[in-house]
């Protein structure tokens, strides 16, 4: 059972827009900066966003982040077959003393 | 450019050690927190420990406090983890980062990883 909470699976037509939620509570997502990774299979994870919103030199604008409160949010524009991939939400959470990660969003392009 | 290389990985029987090796290069080392984050076969992934830019703070996931070390040796530009009294559920990929950001870490360079097996 992950600190941060995601869904599972999302999928899309290609072209389409995607949304990954990433709910967690105020000693994490509601005090600390959220960033976002993409692990394609069989590869490391990337990083996409930091700090909530700041996307990583060289990520496609496409790819944006946001944050309410205690929930972060990934959109994905223009889904292309490449972006199928595991995406994870993560933060410090100030409680644990630790990091914490997302359970992982699988992105399907259909 | 950064490039992060770990080392160390293998199979070892149940409650034995393994000493994990990353070599970083392309940056100043010294300047950067690093961590480890494991991935189980088929699992998502799950953050290890952290040490800051001296070595001065160290943090461990609860599943593995009190049976692994991360340290440094900054004039190597490598970081260790040290790991003790393996259980079958340490089964993972091993992975080191750097930390890019400066208020929330966020981790922005990874190694390969390499896989430690715990089995009888």
């Amino acid at each position: 059972q992950s600190v941060l909470t995601q869904p599972p699976s999302v999928s899309a037509a290609p072209g389409q827009k995607v949304t990954i939620s990433c709910s967690g509570s105020n000693s994490n997502v509601g005090n600390n900066y959220v960033s976002w990774y993409q692990q394609l299979p069989g590869t490391a994870p990337k990083l996409l966003i930091y700090d909530n919103n700041k996307r990583l030199s060289g990520i496609p604008d496409r790819f944006s982040g946001s944050k309410s409160g205690t929930s972060a949010t990934l959109d994905i524009t223009g889904l292309q077959t490449g972006d199928e991939a595991d995406y994870y939400c993560g933060t410090w959470d100030s409680s644990l003393s630790a990091w914490v990660f997302g359970g992982g969003t699988k992105v399907t392009v259909l | 450019q950064v490039q992060l290389v770990e080392s160390g990985g293998g199979v070892v029987q149940p409650g034995m050690s393994l000493g994990l090796s990353c070599a970083a290069s392309g940056f100043s080392f010294s300047y950067n927190g690093m961590t480890w984050v494991r991935q189980a076969p088929g699992k998502g992934l799950e953050w290890v420990s952290f040490i800051s830019y001296d070595g001065s703070n160290k943090y461990y996931a609860d599943s593995v406090k009190g049976r692994f070390t991360i340290s440094r040796d900054n004039s190597k530009n490598t970081v260790y983890l040290q790991m003790n009294s393996l259980r079958a559920e340490d089964t993972a990929v091993y992975y080191c980062a750097r930390d890019y950001c400066s208020i929330t870490s966020c981790y922005d360079s990874w190694g390969q990883g390499t896989l430690v097996t715990v089995s009888s």
